[in-house]
C-alpha cells in the first residue's frame, strides 16, 4: 500500500488566494482527519470524517476553511482567502475504525504552506 | 479534560546508546490507548509503538520499548542501541477508548539528536 498520499508537498502562495490540499487515504479505512502543526500550537485536529460524512469539525478555525469528502478515496482542504497566519503544516491520516475507535493512525508526509 | 505533558524540549544521546524518552498524562479514565509517534526531518509522522492501559505487559518494537507506569500515568519511551535514523521528533499522544472517541491528545514533542 502506497501510504496516505496528499498534494502539492509544498504551497507558497499570496495572500488573498484560494489553497486547495489534497489527500488520498489509505484504500480500506474509512477514517480521515485533517490536522495543522505549527511550532506554537502543535498538532491541531481540524476536522474528522467517517465514511465520508463530516462528523466535527469543531476545530475548522474560520468559515475560510473547508473540506470536503467526496468519496472514500479523496479528500480536499481549502483555504478561501488564505491569510499570513495560516501558514502552517497540513497533514492528512486515514485508520480503520471499528466500534471500540481506531487503533492506529496513519499519517501522510503533509503539506507546507506558506502564505506571504 | 486529559493532558499530556512531555517534560524534555530536547534530549541528546551518544550513537548506540540507550536513550528514555518521558511523557505523564493525566485522566480520570480507566480504558484508553497511548501512542509514541516519530517524526523525522522528512515530516511524515510516523507510529512507532501503541501501548492498551488494560494490558500490564509493556509493549515493545525491535529496538523501542515503552516503560507504561499506569498508577503513576507514566509512560515512557526507551531506544536501545540508538542510531542516527532514530533522530527526530517524537510525540506522547492518547486516546480514550470509548468508541466514539477519535481524538487524540498530544504532547508538545521531545527532540531527539543523536551524536556521532
Amino acid at each position: 500500500d502506497a501510504g496516505v498520499i496528499q498534494s502539492p508537498r509544498h504551497e507558497v502562495t499570496e495572500m488573498g488566494q484560494e489553497v486547495t490540499l489534497r489527500c488520498k487515504p489509505i484504500s480500506g479505512h474509512n477514517s480521515l482527519f485533517w490536522y495543522r502543526q505549527t511550532m506554537m500550537r502543535g498538532l491541531e485536529l481540524l476536522i474528522y470524517f467517517n465514511n465520508n460524512v463530516p462528523i466535527d469539525d469543531s476545530g475548522m478555525p474560520e468559515d475560510r476553511f473547508s473540506a470536503k469528502m467526496p468519496n472514500a478515496s479523496f479528500s480536499t482542504l481549502k483555504i478561501q482567502p488564505s491569510e499570513p497566519r495560516d501558514s502552517a503544516v497540513y497533514f492528512c491520516a486515514s485508520s480503520l475504525s471499528t466500534g471500540q475507535g481506531f487503533e492506529k493512525l496513519f499519517f501522510g508526509s503533509g503539506t507546507q504552506l506558506s502564505v506571504l | 479534560a486529559q493532558t499530556v505533558t512531555q517534560s524534555q524540549p530536547e534530549m541528546s544521546v551518544q550513537e548506540a546508546e540507550t536513550v528514555t524518552l518521558s511523557c505523564t498524562y493525566d485522566t480520570s479514565e480507566s480504558d484508553y490507548y497511548l501512542f509514541w509517534y516519530k517524526q523525522p526531518p522528512s515530516r511524515q509522522m510516523i507510529l512507532v509503538i501503541r501501548q492498551e492501559a488494560y494490558k500490564q505487559q509493556n509493549a515493545t518494537e525491535n529496538r523501542f520499548s515503552v516503560n507504561f507506569q499506569k498508577a503513576a500515568k507514566s509512560f515512557s519511551l526507551k531506544i536501545s542501541d540508538s542510531q542516527l535514523g532514530d533522530a527526530a521528533m517524537y510525540f506522547c499522544a492518547y486516546r480514550s477508548a470509548s468508541g466514539s472517541n477519535y481524538q487524540l491528545i498530544w504532547g508538545a514533542g521531545t527532540k531527539l539528536i543523536i551524536k556521532p
